[in-house]
């Protein structure tokens, strides 16, 4: 079984608002993180501790936490913004884990 | 602004070890509060923590691999490196390092990968 809990893929409409939920029982205790990686590419950092914006990162880019739920939401989305998208947290012995990613198809 | 780069044979073949570096640019690796990781991505386990270190030498292990890992560092070369021994094909994968900041974030920033393949 897997500790974080992702939706293997969302499509949405350039401009419309994108949700991706990330789900395990350690996200309860601990902070959630999310990575955006385009093919070809090392993921890239757009939420840290659930719900802080990197600099840099667009500010359509938001993260909400409740209960063992973290989510990403991506407002006004754009073309740009078609990515695999991977939550992670640490577990119960501090061992870093991943979801296994969520594929954004913007339509 | 810190950068990693991965560098490393590509392909190695089983039972044998596969070795890694990685070398900071940008800044020192002595940073304070920063760590830096090993990461794989496979196509079959998605996104994978091997372990990180410290500048100090002080090391932590995901504990699925932690019996054939060993990470180190070269404070001298700004480096820090990943040996994997006893490699079968289920290690074909891209190896990524990428920095962490105690408070912050663990990933930080990424190098770009490399992919390593085991096979004969």
């Amino acid at each position: 079984s897997y500790e974080l809990t992702q939706p293997p893929s969302v499509s949405v409409s350039p401009g419309q608002t994108a949700r991706i939920t990330c789900s395990g029982d350690t996200l309860a205790k601990q902070y959630g993180f999310w990575y955006q990686q385009k093919p070809g590419q090392a993921p890239v950092v757009v939420i840290y501790k659930d719900t802080e914006r990197p600099s840099g990162i667009p500010e359509r880019f938001s993260g909400s936490s409740s209960g063992s739920t973290v989510t990403l939401t991506i407002s006004a989305v754009q073309a740009e913004d078609e990515a695999d998208y991977y939550c992670q947290s640490a577990d119960s012995s501090g061992t870093y884990v991943f979801g296994l990613g969520t594929k954004v198809t913007v339509l | 602004q810190v950068q990693l780069q991965e560098s490393g044979p590509g392909l190695v073949k089983p039972s044998e070890t596969l070795s890694l570096t990685c070398t900071v640019s940008g800044g020192s690796i002595s940073r304070s509060k920063y760590y830096w990781n090993w990461i794989r991505q496979s196509a079959g386990k998605g996104l994978e923590w091997i372990g990180r270190i410290y500048a100090s030498g002080s090391t932590n292990f995901n504990p699925s691999l932690e019996s054939r890992v060993t990470i180190s560092v070269d404070t001298s070369k700004n480096q820090f490196s990943l040996k994997l021994n006893s490699v079968t094909a289920a290690d074909t994968a891209v190896y990524f390092c990428a920095f962490g900041i105690d408070g912050f974030t663990p990933f930080d920033s990424w190098g770009q990968g490399t992919l390593v393949t085991v096979s004969s």
